[in-house]
Order: structure tokens, then C-alpha cells, then sequence
């Protein structure tokens, strides 16, 4: 597609439920990231993969948190038993190539815990 | 700690005002400088500054970055009520770090 698309945009989950994200990045853009924007916050980093390969989960911010790529392409973000803090617009964005380049998001889910 | 100061955190102008937004950063192997707006909907991309001095201009907006002092500014002349939005920067070291925004109010 023409540009970053994630599913679903809204999602209502009641505490304890499993959820999964969706984020379809630009055909061929190598490196993609998840973000997590709260009410009124700038992006927070998640996770970061280069194609397949996670390189970087320091921000992922329990192990109730897990992100996957399996074909290098298309991203999922699981959140187990989510709890109320977990409330946020989660941000998938990629980028042709690695690092210091000016990458496009997508326009996010929004997580509402109840 | 790396980290991205944005400021001020919020400013309401007059249409036709000029406004200038701050960035400072502290960011472990700093790469780049990134200026993005984000309205209701996901941040868009506006500008990426590598290099100090070098000031890059899209229509009305501009930026700069300044590496030795650690800032980058954002300049929009002649505001709009369509630049009404928040405006994140962020600064890619071994991952990117953004600021809180500044939210800007252009009123009629």
C-alpha cells in the first residue's frame, strides 16, 4: 500500500484480555518501529526490527509486552493481560533503510483498557 | 540519560504571527535531528537536520540545527490556522527519542 496501515484502530479491552496489533509497513521498507503515545506525551520507543530481526526491545516496557516479524514485513504487537496503564495510541513506523532516516507512521491504534 | 526537551510546551498566536519552536537534546551517538507535526492522526514527517548550520526550508516552515549547543529550532512565519497541531522532535541516536511537543494554536 501507499503507506503505514495498522489494525485495528480502536480496540476496547477488558484488564486481563490479550490483545494484537496489527501494523502493515510500506512494500520494502526494512526497519520498523512501535511506539507507545500516551494522552498529552510525546512517542515513547518499544521495540525496533530490521527486517525479521528484533534488534532492539528496550522499551517494551514488561514481559506482558511481545512484538513479532516473522517475514521481514508485516508486525504484530501482543499485549498479554492487559492492565489500565496499557491505555495508549500504539504508533507502528517504518523506513526504507536503518537508522538516521526520516521514517512514516502509520495512524495508530488506540487502546482503551477498561 | 538521553532525553529531548521541547519547548514551550504550548503556544496560542495570532494568524499571520511568526513563532519559533525549541528542541534540545541529549542523545547517546547522536545521528539526526527530526521535526515532525502531528495532528489528530499519526506524526507526519516536516524535516531531518545532520548537519549544524545548514537550515532547511519548506514553504513557510524552517528549521536548524545547532550540534555544538545541542538544539535545532523550528520557525513558521506567517502562521496559519491549518499549522494549528502539535510539533514533535525527535533525535536518533541508538534509537530515536522524542520530546513531549509543543502544541500550537493559530487563532483566526
Amino acid at each position: 500500500g501507499a503507506g503505514v496501515s495498522q489494525s485495528p484502530r480502536y480496540k476496547v479491552a477488558k484488564r486481563g484480555q490479550d490483545v494484537a496489533l496489527r501494523c502493515d509497513p510500506i512494500s520494502g521498507h526494512v526497519s520498523l518501529f512501535w511506539y507507545q503515545q500516551a494522552l498529552g506525551q510525546g512517542p515513547e520507543f518499544l521495540t525496533y526490527f530490521q527486517n525479521e530481526a528484533q534488534l532492539d526491545k528496550s522499551g517494551l516496557p514488561s514481559d506482558r509486552f511481545f512484538a513479532e516479524r516473522p517475514e521481514g514485513s508485516v508486525s504484530t504487537l501482543k499485549i498479554q493481560r492487559t492492565q489500565q496503564e496499557d491505555s495508549a495510541v500504539y504508533l507502528c513506523a517504518s523506513s526504507l533503510v536503518a537508522s538516521n532516516y526520516g521514517y512514516t507512521f502509520g495512524s495508530g491504534t488506540r487502546l482503551t483498557v477498561v | 540519560e538521553d532525553k529531548v526537551v521541547q519547548s514551550p510546551l504550548s503556544l496560542v498566536v495570532h494568524e499571520g504571527d511568526t513563532v519559533t519552536l525549541n528542541c534540545s537534546y541529549e542523545v547517546t551517538n547522536f545521528r539526526s535531528l527530526l521535526w515532525y507535526k502531528q495532528e489528530k492522526k499519526a506524526p507526519t514527517f516536516l524535516f531531518m537536520l545532520t548537519s549544524s548550520g545548514i537550515e532547511k526550508k519548506s514553504g513557510r516552515l524552517s528549521s536548524i540545527l545547532d550540534k555544538k549547543e545541542l538544539f535545532s529550532i523550528l520557525n513558521i512565519t506567517a502562521t496559519q490556522t491549518g499549522d494549528s497541531a502539535v510539533y514533535l522532535c525527535a533525535a536518533a541516536g541508538n534509537q530515536f527519542y522524542f520530546g513531549t511537543g509543543t502544541s500550537l494554536t493559530v487563532i483566526p
